[in-house]
């Protein structure tokens, strides 16, 4: 299956522990995404890639979340010292251009 | 700023009978792109059809078609034949260049049960 992968598929935390997630894109797909969903509601924008640079962030996105994407291939994200409220489902999508995103399992997280 | 609202939280159908999912969206922008992206309980989201703004023709995907009105600002999603398969959430989406993310933009969803 060459479709977009992420682990860990779920995350069980402290609060005010750091949590990394990783995600693989589809290969030739140069644009990457991350989004959050929580419980009833669609996902919002966190932020996005086109290769390697981190071209946008979401005011979602606080000082305590970070992403990477190097070498413009794979890409982490990285809560800091967590809260409950981060408790979500974290998706990362990626593209080949303009026309549709395609979306990985997702991660879950759960922060006690 | 896009928004997009799907007024109807849930839906249902009887197996092999057509439904309608409507989607409402705002923007401002000339060069956009809908979305209708369908989440099954406990699955990844997959893409069902998409629309270029430009086109006037309805994009159509087997059983699944749209009504696209852009004067109206409404993209309905419809979806012939229903099977069990198809039950899941249903998520109205909307993409313009802004930066150039085309990042997504997402109704609340409408959750879709499919009655054997």
């Amino acid at each position: 299956d060459t479709g977009v992968s992420q682990d860990p598929r779920h995350k069980i935390t402290k609060r005010g522990q750091n949590v990394t997630f990783r995600c693989d894109p589809i290969s030739e797909h140069n644009r990457l995404y991350w989004y959050r969903q929580t419980l009833g509601q669609g996902p919002e924008f966190l932020t996005y890639f086109q290769n390697e640079a981190q071209l946008e962030k979401s005011r979602l996105l606080s000082d305590r979340f970070s992403a990477e994407r190097p070498k413009g291939s794979f890409s982490t994200l990285e809560i800091q010292r967590t809260e409950q409220g981060d408790s979500a489902m974290y998706l990362c999508a990626s593209s080949p251009g303009t026309f549709g995103q395609y979306f990985g399992p997702g991660t879950r997280l759960t922060v006690t | 700023a896009q928004t997009v609202t799907q007024s109807q939280p849930e839906m249902s159908v009887q197996e092999a009978e057509t439904v309608t999912l409507s989607c409402t969206y705002d923007t401002s922008e000339s060069d956009y792109y809908l979305f209708w992206y369908k989440q099954p309980p406990s699955r990844q989201m997959i893409l069902v059809i998409r629309q270029e703004a430009y086109k006037q023709q309805n994009a159509t995907e087997n059983r699944f078609s749209v009504n696209f009105q852009k004067a109206a600002k409404s993209f309905s999603l419809k979806i012939s034949d229903s099977q069990l398969g198809d039950a899941a959430m249903y998520f109205c989406a909307s993409s313009y260049s802004g930066a150039g993310s085309y990042q997504l933009t997402f109704g609340k969803g409408t959750k879709l049960s499919v009655i054997p």
